[in-house]
């Protein structure tokens, strides 16, 4: 399973743009990259899922580079409600037999300032 | 995006009995679910996975005799905390597996949170 390092806090004020960078040097070849968003007492909550180059969906861009050793999440104009825990996660991909097996790590703790 | 429900939401209990909490994939089959739990300020730690129709498989240093696991339909995973304690207390969570689309993904439950008193 593939180890993921991420900063563990960064701030932001409404309306910037925030990049969460995760560091993946060992993903393998069937590996996708997941992003989860977390708030206090809740489950994480499923963003964007990747496996190479630039994924975009209604609420976030993932950018994943050639060599996919790292990968950046793009928050377009945060608000004070995108304050929260976001995960970065990579993943066998199995569809028959096996499992996807999800580790987390320690997450990074954003927080959005008026 | 597939939805998965969580049962109770929260519960309280007295030290020594058994608390069951229920998982089910809503719109999806799944056959693999997960159980986590998380204490305050910490990240999620899996306990276990559970495959329908069969035992479910421990994470190292689980009591699989204390947290029993039950997977008994494609949309429905129990996890049962027996004689909890205190220490027991915890935001438990499970999420389900659905490789339905292109890619395969997780999606989690609302979370219970249990208090043994």
């Amino acid at each position: 399973l593939a180890k993921t390092t991420q900063p563990i806090s960064m701030d932001s004020y409404e309306g910037q743009e925030v990049n969460i960078t995760c560091s993946h040097n060992n993903i393998a070849t069937n590996d996708y990259i997941t992003w989860y968003q977390q708030f206090p007492s809740q489950g994480p909550r499923f963003i964007i899922q990747g496996y190479k180059t630039k994924v975009t969906n209604e609420v976030a861009s993932l950018f994943i580079p050639a060599d996919r050793k790292s990968s950046t999440l793009s928050l377009p104009r945060v608000s004070l409600s995108d304050t929260a825990v976001y995960y970065c996660l990579v993943g066998d991909l199995q569809f028959s037999g096996g499992y996807n097996k999800l580790i987390f790590g320690a997450g990074t703790r954003l927080a959005v300032h008026p | 995006g597939a939805v998965v429900s969580q049962h109770p939401s929260r519960v309280i209990c007295k030290s020594g009995t058994s608390v069951k909490i229920e998982c089910r994939s809503l719109d999806f089959q799944a056959t693999t679910m997960f159980w986590y739990r998380q204490f305050p300020k910490q990240s999620l730690m899996l306990m276990a996975t559970s495959n329908e129709g069969s035992k479910a498989t421990y994470e190292q240093g689980v009591e699989k005799d204390k947290f029993l696991i039950n997977h008994a339909s494609l949309t429905l995973s129990t996890l049962t905390v027996t004689s909890a304690h205190p220490e027991d207390s915890s935001f438990y969570i499970c999420s389900a597996r659905d490789f339905s689309g292109a890619a395969d993904t997780q999606y989690f439950g609302p979370g219970t949170r249990l208090t043994v008193l």
